[in-house]
């Protein structure tokens, strides 16, 4: 899984409806991100984190927020799903991009009606 | 803006046969990076390589090879006697600066292999 565990790895949610997709990591790596990837359009980032406590945006961050209180966890959280956050979702882990890839988490599909 | 062009949709070879999948970039910065990555259908997605600006080497890893072209803004892949595990979505991504992390992605490739 290289070294990011996303949970959960299905979710069905009705438009409305909040919850978090949450992100851990086990390689105390400083970077962490959220993509998103839909059909045709590539991956696309949400937010991202250079560190504990900071936190910045993607090109996709409406309705998504994010908090960086541990180096271990980055959860996203949809405040109130909409159909077109119908996704699949990876987390994402790594050090400077100068030094190697990031490595992407198994991903949580996610459906909302 | 950074952008990252995979003009090729869809891919289909033979077993053995050569392919290579192309990627066109955009970017304002002289220190930039390129990056593959797999994304088979168990839908997980593999680094495959990370190249910097500032390296126009060549480089290959048993089948695969990457040709990276600064002159036409150009990181092409070539598997080499293509394998039906080799079946995948190939993506291309560039990230702008040292310590930018951000990832912009190409659309992908479908690669399949036919036995």
């Amino acid at each position: 899984n290289a070294g990011v565990t996303q949970t959960p790895k299905f979710q069905v949610l009705k438009t409305g409806q909040s919850m978090t997709l949450q992100c851990a990591q086990d390689m105390n790596h400083e970077y962490m991100s959220w993509y998103r990837q839909d059909p045709g359009m590539g991956l696309r980032l949400i937010h991202y984190s250079v560190g504990a406590g900071i936190t910045d945006q993607g090109e996709v961050p409406n309705g998504y927020n994010v908090s960086r209180s541990t180096t271990e966890d980055f959860p996203l959280r949809l405040l109130s799903a909409a159909p077109s956050q119908t996704s699949v979702y990876f987390c994402v882990r790594g050090v400077r991009a100068i030094l190697r890839g990031q490595y992407f988490g198994p991903g949580t599909r996610l459906t909302v009606t | 803006a950074q952008k990252v062009t995979q003009a090729q949709t869809e891919i289909s070879v033979v077993e053995k046969e050569d392919v290579t999948l192309d990627c066109v970039y955009e970017t304002r910065d002289t220190t930039y990076y390129l990056f593959w990555y797999k994304q088979p259908p168990s839908g997980e997605l593999v680094f495959l390589i990370r190249r910097n600006s500032f390296d126009e080497q060549n480089e290959i890893s048993g089948r695969y090879s990457w040709n990276f072209q600064k002159s036409t803004s150009s990181f092409n892949f070539t598997i080499t006697a293509s394998q039906v595990v080799d079946s995948a979505v190939y993506f291309c991504a560039l990230s702008e600066n040292f310590g930018n992390e951000k990832l912009t992605f190409g659309t992908g490739t479908r690669l399949t292999i036919i036995p």
